[in-house]
């Protein structure tokens, strides 16, 4: 079955803009991860969803947002972009059922904040 | 709150040599622990995964990993690497099924011809 999609894959924005960036789960995981990826900070936990309601949040200021429809596919969104915004960010999906939270990733979207 | 290390940031191995990375862990119970890999410009794979039972779990691609409750240690192992194996390995953790899952800051492996 397919994986963990995520769209753009590669955009470049400028400072002051917002971005929002789309990601489609494997079919049937309910859960849908998002996390930042960058060389001095590594990989930060964004938020995790979990049937269309927000059950995790990291610590990322209130610019970083993110929601999840009906159908599992999630979306976040970055509003005032700053450089230090420009990362790889990865989303990921889980079944979140009693055999633990094995979660799997999309291959991410490369934001460019110039 | 939980906390995995990776203290190594670099390792070189040789192709053909055996490999150990290095995880430690920080949590007051049994962790769920994970060890991904990243090839350069993807996403991050599963490469294996404990949640309890034998403390010694087989993964993809020939990798291994440990489990040592004393040592808080969930160390990844191959007894003979592949140029294919360079790239870089994160060990993870979450303290349950619903909870967040923590990244170390990640292991960059380089193999030698």
């Amino acid at each position: 079955k397919a994986g963990v999609t995520q769209t753009p894959r590669y955009l470049i924005k400028t400072r002051g803009q917002q971005v929002t960036l789309s990601c489609s789960p494997i079919s049937g995981h309910r859960s849908v991860s998002w996390y930042q990826q960058t060389p001095g900070q590594g990989l930060q936990f964004l938020f995790e969803y979990f049937s269309e309601t927000q059950r995790n949040k990291g610590n990322f200021p209130g610019r970083f947002s993110g929601r999840q429809f009906s159908n599992s596919r999630s979306e976040m969104n970055v509003s005032t972009l700053e450089l230090g915004d420009s990362a790889l960010y990865l989303c990921a999906s889980s079944l979140a059922t009693s055999s633990g939270n094995t979660i799997y990733f999309g291959e991410g979207s490369w934001l460019t904040v110039v | 709150a939980q906390s995995v290390t990776q203290p190594d940031i670099h390792i070189t191995v040789s192709e053909g040599a055996s490999l150990e990375l290095r995880c430690n862990y920080s949590y007051g119970a049994t962790p769920y622990l994970f060890w991904y890999v990243q090839s350069p410009g993807q996403g991050l794979q599963l490469l294996l995964k404990y949640f309890s039972g034998d403390t010694l779990v087989q993964g993809i691609k020939g990798f291994e990993a440990e489990f040592k409750r004393s040592q808080s240690s969930f160390n990844l192992r191959k007894p003979s690497v592949h140029w294919s194996d360079a790239a870089e390995y994160f060990c993870a953790v979450a303290t349950n099924r619903d909870d967040k899952i923590i990244f170390g800051k990640g292991t960059r492996l380089h193999i030698l011809p």
